[in-house]
């Protein structure tokens, strides 16, 4: 499986702020998913970023709240925008594992628990 | 559409007790299903996987066969331990177009000494 390093792994920001997440993964991978987790909730898909073009935005998530960059098959950052109380979550980056590998699935960074003030 | 569906929590148990935690889901075509767990502060691990009918994912203990008849994927642990405390998302993946997971609402477990 990947190894993916995210982070900070936390954080405490003013509101009106912006936060900016980054995900490095060990190895090259296609596509790179950004989700975020509110408090006692499941997981939502914010994001699909492929390298090379813009980020693909799930319903409810949009490019100016949430820009994406993705410089490179190994990296990519999630910005939290003019951040308000109700975007205090857990967000975590994700990648499929190689299938050549026959390790079918997903792996996940660490997460990052935002909590806005 | 497709989704999936866990059995509310939080599940309290003592330890060394028979665990069981329902998923079903709903999909077109046959899905890839997946366990993951969530310890306390941490992101997530891939628990076990199922990639078809009657595939039976197994580890650390816990386990969970692909059922279509019944489109479940329960998850199964014969004897909890504290240490398992955590909480547990089902979830199914299509092959084909970009694979996106669907995660259910998670199932908190607590395990008492």
């Amino acid at each position: 499986s990947a190894v993916i390093s995210q982070k900070p792994s936390r954080d405490i920001c003013q509101r009106g702020t912006s936060l900016t997440i980054q995900c490095q993964v060990d190895s090259q991978v296609t596509m790179m998913f950004w989700y975020r987790q509110q408090p006692g909730q499941s997981l939502t898909l914010i994001a699909t970023a492929n390298q090379g073009s813009e980020a693909t935005y799930e319903s409810g998530f949009v490019i100016d709240k949430f820009p994406i960059s993705r410089p490179n098959l190994t990296f990519s950052t999630l910005t939290v925008s003019n951040m308000s109380p109700e975007d205090s979550s857990i967000y975590l980056c994700s990648v499929e594992n190689p299938r050549a590998q026959g390790d079918y699935g997903y792996t996940f960074g660490s997460g990052t628990r935002l909590t806005v003030v | 559409g497709n989704s999936v569906t866990q059995m509310e929590g939080p599940v309290t148990l003592s330890e060394e007790a028979f665990l069981t935690i329902n998923c079903t889901y709903t999909a077109t075509g046959y899905p890839s299903l997946f366990w993951y767990v969530q310890y306390p502060g941490e992101g997530l691990q891939l628990l076990l996987k199922a990639t078809k009918a009657d595939d039976k994912g197994s580890n650390k203990g816990f386990e969970a066969t692909y059922r279509k008849e019944t489109t479940s994927f329960h998850l199964e642990k014969g004897s909890v331990q504290v240490s398992d405390s955590a909480v547990y998302f089902c979830a199914l993946m299509f092959s084909g177009g970009y694979n996106k997971l669907i995660f259910g609402a998670g199932t908190r477990l607590a395990v008492h000494p």
